[in-house]
């Protein structure tokens, strides 16, 4: 059974700042993962997919890498803004389409 | 593309009424939607998956009877929730597979307060 753990819980940073945001999961044979954000009462927006044949994703100041020997997948958010402020979900399919959702990082980026 | 439009995005209702949540695929058909709940500072768990012209395949845990989901056409997937309680108050969101782009998309969310 997949499980998805992100760390740190809660993150808070000066504007500029690059920062990486940590999501592992146990079971190494996955489809994809998923970065989302979500704002407060808000629903997810999605904002990289990294296949499993994939390393790492670009978009814009974001990057997501994926390493499935480790479990472990990255987000990094390069010189970091206000409107980043936000929280971050990674989630995992278990089995074909089931998405196991991490807890989630909330990140706050202070100006 | 793959856009997910969920309606309403707030309701309140009185315990022991019914609510019902839409979620429409605008641009594309989505054979199985998915509704997740998320509590307060928690994660999003899965409910149950909905299929078109099929029964929907409810979670472990989840009453089948009070949270009715039906997928008449391959747009539109409803969840209604049955005799609404306080603890039903929660954020519902739907899903539907993004298809050759990958991963899924999300609709807005729906906070439901049952007073």
């Amino acid at each position: 059974k997949q499980e998805v753990t992100q760390i740190p819980a809660a993150l808070s940073v000066p504007e500029g700042e690059n920062l990486v945001l940590n999501c592992s999961f146990t079971d190494s044979a996955i489809y994809n993962l998923q970065w989302f954000r979500q704002d407060p009462g808000k629903g997810l927006t999605s904002l990289l997919l990294i296949q499993s044949s994939q390393r790492e994703q670009t978009s814009g100041r974001l990057n997501a890498s994926l390493d499935k020997s480790s479990g472990r997948s990255t987000l990094y958010i390069a010189a970091s803004q206000p409107g980043d402020s936000a929280t971050y979900l990674c989630a995992s399919p278990s089995g074909t389409y089931k998405y196991i959702f991490g807890t989630g990082t909330r990140l706050k980026v202070l100006a | 593309g793959a856009v997910v439009s969920q309606h309403p995005s707030r309701v309140i209702c009185k315990s022991g009424t019914s609510v019902k949540i839409e979620c429409r695929s605008l641009d594309f058909q989505a054979t199985t939607m998915f509704w997740y709940r998320q509590f307060p500072k928690q994660s999003l768990m899965l409910m149950a998956t909905s299929n078109e012209g099929s029964k929907a395949t409810y979670e472990q845990g989840v009453e089948k009877d009070k949270f009715l989901i039906n997928h008449a056409s391959l747009t539109l997937s409803t969840l209604t929730v049955t005799s609404a309680h306080p603890e039903d108050s929660s954020f519902y969101i739907c899903s539907a597979s993004r298809g050759e782009l990958g991963g899924y998309t999300f609709g807005s969310g729906t906070r439901l307060t049952v007073v």
